[in-house]
């Protein structure tokens, strides 16, 4: 069975800073997508990036991008210049392509705070 | 823009009350999921459906615990009798999957459902 692991309960960054948030994961799956959430004091769930296995260019969508490397089983997520905004906990969570289900299996999350 | 809504956003209740919850998924989704969220458990999945049909309710504590799409709009979760212990967040998510088609199948989320049994 798959499993995601996020480490790190608890993150802070000063405002403007960069910071990376870590997430491994246990597949015996060649093809699978990866996810990052962000789910803000309002607790809706918010997709932030998205990464299919089978690329090698790491995805990014503005100020968020990851760190992808499938041998290694890690799926960091990097956010620069961090505003306030950003303070959240943030999500990894593992989907199978072959397994029809479409599950997600999440990891037990990251708390950012963000210092003004 | 299209969402996923859920009702009621909050609910306190006593032990051993009915309490139902509802999701309305984005229009055109076919597949919805019922999660509960807690500070020990984290993100669970309870149970989800594809058109309509369940497809898997492991994770739901059958003697009290039942999910239903009556419709295509409507999805039900409900908890009879409830116990405090099931308090939670309790989310829905929608998405549409299609098999070899859609590169991502991303699921939207609805706001939550904030439980509290007394």
């Amino acid at each position: 069975a798959q499993t995601v692991t996020q480490s790190q309960p608890e993150m802070s960054v000063q405002e403007a800073e960069t910071v990376t948030l870590s997430c491994t994961y246990d597949t015996s799956e060649s093809d699978y997508y990866l996810f990052w959430y962000k789910q803000p004091p309002s607790r809706q769930m918010i997709l932030v990036i998205r990464q299919e296995a089978y690329k090698q260019q790491n995805a990014t969508e503005n100020r968020f991008s990851v760190n992808f490397q499938k041998a290694a089983k890690s799926f960091s997520l990097k956010i620069s210049d961090s505003q306030l905004g950003d303070a959240a906990m943030y999500f990894c969570a593992y989907r199978s392509e072959v397994d029809s289900n479409y599950q997600l299996i999440w990891g037990a999350g990251t708390k950012l705070i963000i210092k003004p | 823009d299209a969402r996923v809504t859920q009702t009621p956003r909050h609910k306190v209740t006593e032990m051993g009350q009915e309490v139902t919850m509802r999701c309305q998924p984005i229009l055109g989704h076919n597949t919805v999921f019922w999660y509960r969220q807690t500070m020990m458990q984290g993100l669970e999945l309870l149970a989800y459906f594809r058109n309509r049909a369940p497809l898997d309710d492991s994770g739901m504590p059958k003697d009290r615990f039942s999910a239903e799409m009556p419709d295509a709009t409507l999805a039900t979760l409900k908890i009879q009798p409830s116990e405090p212990r099931d308090s939670a967040v309790y989310f829905c998510a929608s998405g549409l999957f299609v098999w070899g088609g859609s590169l991502y199948n991303e699921q939207f989320f609805g706001p939550g459902t904030r439980l509290t049994v007394l």
